[in-house]
């Protein structure tokens, strides 16, 4: 199985809505990613953890709060989104934090009214 | 600071080898890599080589490394439509716990 797994596929919500995206992987991966993708442009990173723990945060506003119940899932939940954060969210896993490649889903495509 | 870059458009015809090419800035990296994204779907892994190789085969996939200049090509040998996507490539950096993507390269592939 060298699937990673996101739900929802589609996610609209209001400013004012909280929502959570779940990332699933059953590869045995001790590291997993949140990325946000706009249109026409590389994914850029937003979190890392490692071994279930949050190894990198790059300075992403707090109103996106991730979170890793166990090695296997990773939630991002959101809260008083803006507009601009519409984008597609991909997550990732790889085998370990360090120099292995990384195995995306398919995303969550965020649109904020 | 990290920069990958790469060329924004491809054409080529089908049947013909398309090549894709990068370049890093960071001497350190010690894995690069090939992705592709097809429209509305997530990234796939296509290939990663090692710094210490300057080559790696696989089935149609070329990928060449120049660690000297820093470039990393992608060739599709009998490229066809279905090669139509976005390709990223990649190095991973600062003891490879971030992965730095170029700004991708859209291949288009004329029947």
């Amino acid at each position: 199985d060298t699937e990673v797994t996101q739900t929802p596929k589609h996610l609209v919500m209001g400013m004012t809505n909280k929502k959570s995206l779940k990332c699933e992987q059953h590869m045995g991966h001790r590291a997993m990613y949140w990325y946000k993708q706009k249109a026409k442009k590389p994914p850029e990173l937003m979190f890392v953890y490692s071994y279930e723990k949050l190894s990198i945060n790059e300075s992403v506003p707090s109103r996106f709060s991730p979170e890793c119940p166990n090695s296997s899932l990773l939630n991002l939940h959101l809260h008083a989104l803006q507009p601009e954060d519409s984008a597609l969210y991909l997550c990732a896993s790889s085998q370990d934090a360090v120099g292995y490649e990384q195995y995306f889903g398919p995303g969550t495509r965020l649109t904020v009214t | 600071g990290e920069d990958v870059e790469q060329s924004l458009f491809l054409s080529v015809r089908e049947g013909d080898s398309s090549v894709i090419n990068c370049t890093y800035t960071d001497s350190s990296s010690t894995y690069l890599y090939w992705y592709k994204q097809e429209p509305g779907a997530g990234l796939q892994l296509l290939t990663y080589i090692f710094s210490n190789m300057d080559m790696k085969q696989d089935q149609r996939l070329t990928v060449l490394l120049n660690k000297k200049d820093k470039h990393l090509s992608l060739r599709i040998a009998d490229t066809q439509t279905g090669d139509s996507a976005i390709y990223f490539c990649a190095e991973s950096i600062g003891g490879g716990f971030k992965t730095i993507f170029g700004a991708g390269t859209r291949l288009f592939v004329k029947a």
